[in-house]
């Protein structure tokens, strides 16, 4: 299986400031990457797909980069409605794998 | 806007069996694969199951392997999650998720429904 190593677990941050989540993956996974925030409660909703190509409706300020085994999320401006759990996820090869998870919270 | 709306979940007791539904709309589940994802209680994501696009080939975890079948009712617009000899481990949110089609890669879980809770215990 593809191991997907996510950091940091937590970071705290204040609004207006940039943020920078990366994952590993444990052999290369071309650009089959995705990134995805959660909210408490609530179904993960996918931000970037193919590693930097933002979804629909998504804000600007998130951006992803990254091929092969290294993968950036990026959030600038953080706003109030960022602060959750954000997720990557390889889709590659079965089985597909999550990263552990960030939680980014309110300094 | 693609929509997915699981339903099922339930209190369950150890080694005691459930099917969990995900109806569909706006979105063809005859040419799109489709999967289940879990989360446990204060935990991450977990994927469970998938089924290719054509329906022919089905995929498990190692977690569920031998005790859970995911199938499809076209006709139904629904996707099924069979869960048998159930453990407490296995007490989580399940979700639906979209999965690719022949033509689109792009569209693995793109869209999730909202999740529908199976607590296993006695």
């Amino acid at each position: 299986d593809i191991q997907m190593t996510q950091s940091p677990s937590s970071l705290s941050a204040s609004v207006g400031d940039r943020v920078t989540i990366t994952c590993r993956a444990s052999q290369g996974i071309t650009n089959s990457l995705g990134w995805f925030q959660q909210m408490p409660g609530k179904a993960p909703k996918r931000l970037i797909y193919g590693a930097s190509s933002l979804e629909s409706g998504a804000p600007s300020r998130f951006s992803g980069s990254g091929s092969g085994t290294e993968f950036t999320l990026t959030i600038n401006n953080l706003q109030p409605e960022d602060f959750a759990t954000y997720y990557c996820l390889q889709h590659h090869r079965y089985p597909p794998t999550f990263g552990q998870g960030t939680k980014v919270e309110i300094k | 806007q693609v929509q997915l709306v699981e339903s099922g979940g339930n209190v369950v007791p150890p080694g005691g069996s459930l099917r969990l539904s995900c109806v569909v709309s706006r979105f063809t589940l005859g040419i799109h694969g489709m999967h289940w994802v879990r989360q446990a209680p204060g935990k991450g994501l977990e994927w469970v199951a998938s089924l290719r696009y054509d329906g022919t080939t089905e995929n498990y975890s190692d977690s569920v392997k031998g005790r859970f079948t995911v199938s499809r009712d076209t006709s139904k617009d629904t996707l099924y999650l069979e869960m048998n000899s159930l453990r407490p481990e296995d007490t989580a949110l399940y979700f639906c998720a979209t999965g690719a089609s022949r033509s689109d890669f792009w569209t693995s879980f793109s869209h999730w429904g909202q999740g529908t809770l199976l607590i296993v215990s006695s």
